[in-house]
Parts: C-alpha cells; sequence; structure tokens
C-alpha cells in the first residue's frame, strides 16, 4: 500500500500563474477529499468526491479554485489565477466505506507559495 | 456550526509520563470521532477512530474516549517517549458529511 501521493511535494509560482495539484488516493478507496492548512485557519475541508463524484465544495474560496476527479485513482485541483494568499500546504486525504465510516488517510502535502 | 476545540495548544512533559489531551466539540450529532497525529513537513497520521456507538478505542500505548452526551474526546498517552512528540489533532465527521478539526495540541516530550 504506497499510501496517498500527492504531487508536487513543493511548488512556488508567481502571483497570476496557473497551479495544478495532483493526487492519487489509495487503491480501492471511494472517498477523496482536498484539505488546505495554514497557521491562522488551520485545516480546512475545500471539495469532498464520492465514486468520482463531487458532493460538497462549499469550502472552495472562490471561483479561481477547482477539482476534477476524471477516474478513481486520480484528481486535481487547479488554481487559476493564484494570488499570494493561497500559499498554504495543501493535503489530500481518502477513505473506504462513504462519509465518515473508514478512517482518513492522508497524502503528506504540496506546500504552494505564491510570489 | 459544529466547532472543535483542543485543550491545551501546547504541552511540554518529560519523558515517562502519563498524558490526556483534551477535545470537546459543540454539535454531538457526529458519526465518529478520529485523533491524528502529524509531523512537521508531514501529512496527517490516523491514530484511532472512535465510532459515535463506541465510548473508546485503544492501539497500545494509546486510549482514547468519547462521551457524545458531553462533547468531549480525551486521548491518553501511557508512558510517554521522546518519539511521540508531534501535533495531535482530532476531528469528528458531522452530518454534512464533513471532518472538522480542532486546532490541534503541539506535544514536546524531553528526554
Amino acid at each position: 500500500d504506497a499510501g496517498v501521493i500527492q504531487s508536487p511535494r513543493h511548488e512556488v509560482t508567481e502571483m497570476g500563474q496557473e497551479v495544478t495539484l495532483r493526487c492519487k488516493p489509495i487503491s480501492g478507496h471511494n472517498s477523496l477529499f482536498w484539505y488546505r492548512q495554514t497557521m491562522m485557519r488551520g485545516l480546512e475541508l475545500l471539495i469532498y468526491f464520492n465514486n468520482n463524484v463531487p458532493i460538497d465544495d462549499s469550502g472552495m474560496p472562490e471561483d479561481r479554485f477547482s477539482a476534477k476527479m476524471p477516474n478513481a485513482s486520480f484528481s486535481t485541483l487547479k488554481i487559476q489565477p493564484s494570488e499570494p494568499r493561497d500559499s498554504a500546504v495543501y493535503f489530500c486525504a481518502s477513505s473506504s466505506g462513504g462519509q465518515g465510516v473508514g478512517p482518513l488517510h492522508f497524502g503528506n502535502g504540496t506546500r504552494l507559495t505564491v510570489t | 456550526k459544529q466547532e472543535v476545540t483542543q485543550i491545551p495548544a501546547a504541552l511540554s512533559v518529560p519523558e515517562g509520563e502519563n498524558l490526556v489531551l483534551n477535545c470537546s466539540f459543540t454539535d454531538s450529532a457526529i458519526y465518529n470521532l478520529q485523533w491524528f497525529r502529524q509531523d512537521p513537513g508531514k501529512g496527517l497520521t490516523s491514530l484511532l477512530l472512535i465510532q459515535s456507538s463506541q465510548r473508546e478505542q485503544t492501539s497500545g500505548r494509546l486510549n482514547a474516549s468519547l462521551d457524545k452526551s458531553s462533547g468531549r474526546s480525551t486521548l491518553y498517552i501511557a508512558a510517554s517517549q521522546p518519539g511521540d512528540s508531534a501535533t495531535y489533532l482530532c476531528a469528528v465527521y458531522q452530518g454534512a458529511q464533513k471532518l472538522v478539526f480542532g486546532q490541534g495540541t503541539r506535544l514536546t516530550i524531553n528526554p
């Protein structure tokens, strides 16, 4: 079991550029989550997929953020255009059994810095 | 709106001590509660998952309890070791399918 795999580990970009974060969930898990972690706000849920379908995107801060899950083994989180206040660590997590049933497994995160 | 609070925010104890980390939540309508550990620069590692129908879970030196009616959970760490130093977060699954996290307790175990 390779765990949840995220890429890149670090991303430094200039304001206005497009950023794409990638995630490969654990094989067999049917739920996928994108979280953002900052010192000020802690961990915040951005969006949640179940069986590749977005279920709740109410945490997505604004239209600059979008997420897709084209198949069960891949998801992307895109920010376009990026802004300095988007700087944070972005985590992907997956679980099995639907909401609130199985434990959540996290990737190591992508540290995004927007200058 | 569910709010999760962890006290204390930071804790430093000598090696070998038993310790308790506290977590409280405002809405008792939860599916389960999870305790995580986060090491610097790393993701979160799930330690224990307590279903809403359970009162406690144990794994090695860790024991987590859940009291839904009072909106509280505790994580008990026995015979603490320097390797236990990390940030510990609790999180609850509320009815809206969201896992709501506390701000965490930063634990330091001094050799």
